[in-house]
C-alpha cells in the first residue's frame, strides 16, 4: 500500500535552533518528492521538489535530502525563526507531471518559541 | 508562481443550504484540483480537471460537484450542506511537477 509517514507528529524548538523532519514512503513507482510548508489556515506552499536522481536540494534555510534506495527524505531547517512555525508536509508523486497520483503525509507541526 | 484565489475564505452555513466555493487562477494552467483537509490530517483529492469541460472524481468520495466551463474557474458546489461537510477545502492548479495551492475555504455546517 502506497503511504507517506512523517515524524515527529509535532515538534517544539527555540528560535535560532536547527531541526530535522523525517519522511518515509512506500510509494512505487517513485517520480518525485516534495516538501510543502502550510501556515495555519492557509494553503501549502512548495519548498522543494526532488526527483529520483537528486539527493539534496536547498531553498534558503531549508535543505531537503532524499535517499531513494531506503525511501527516506528529511527536511533540515537551519537557524529557525518564529515564522517557521507551520505544518511541513511531505508529498510523493508516482507519475510526475501527467497528473501523477500525489500521496500526502499528515505533516509535522513545528512550533518555534522565542 | 501561479496566482490562485478562493472565496469565501470562511463560511458558516446551516444544514440543507446549497453552497458554491469559488476558485480562480490567472496563470492559464489546464490542470486544477480540489482537496479536502481535516485538522491534523492529510489532504485528500476530491475532484480534478485536465481542462475545459473535463472533470473527474478524486480518491475521496465526495457529495460535491464541480464544473470547468472556463480555464480560469473551477467552482465546487454542495447541493445540500450537512455537518459532515465541515472541513477545509483547498483548490490547486498545476504545471509540470508543481502544484500551487489557494488559501483555502474553511466551511462549517451547523
Amino acid at each position: 500500500k502506497n503511504q507517506v509517514e512523517q515524524s515527529p507528529q509535532s515538534l517544539i524548538i527555540l528560535e535560532g535552533k536547527n531541526c530535522t523532519l523525517q519522511c518515509n514512503y512506500t510509494v512505487s513507482p517513485f517520480s518525485n518528492l516534495r516538501w510543502y510548508k502550510q501556515d495555519t489556515g492557509r494553503g501549502p506552499v512548495s519548498l522543494t521538489i526532488m526527483t529520483f536522481s537528486e539527493n539534496t536540494k536547498s531553498n534558503g534555510r531549508y535543505t531537503a535530502t532524499l535517499d531513494a534506495d531506503t525511501k527516506q527524505s528529511s527536511l533540515h531547517i537551519t537557524a529557525s525563526q518564529l515564522s517557521d512555525s507551520a505544518s511541513y508536509i511531505c508529498v510523493v508523486s508516482d507519475r510526475g507531471s501527467t497528473l501523477g497520483r500525489l500521496y500526502f503525509g499528515r505533516g509535522t507541526q513545528l512550533t518555534v518559541w522565542p | 508562481e501561479a496566482d490562485i484565489y478562493q472565496t469565501p475564505r470562511y463560511l458558516v452555513i446551516g444544514t440543507g443550504k446549497k453552497i458554491t466555493l469559488e476558485c480562480s487562477q490567472t496563470m492559464g494552467h489546464d490542470k486544477m484540483y480540489w482537496y479536502q483537509q481535516d485538522p491534523g490530517m492529510e489532504l485528500h483529492l476530491i475532484h480534478y480537471s485536465y481542462g475545459v469541460n473535463s472533470t473527474e472524481k478524486g480518491d475521496l468520495s465526495s457529495e460535491s460537484t464541480v464544473s470547468r466551463i472556463r480555464t480560469e474557474h473551477f467552482p465546487l458546489t454542495l447541493e445540500s450542506a450537512r455537518p459532515s461537510h465541515t472541513s477545509q477545502y483547498l483548490c490547486a492548479t498545476g504545471g509540470g511537477y508543481e502544484q500551487y495551492f489557494g488559501p483555502g475555504t474553511r466551511l462549517t455546517v451547523t
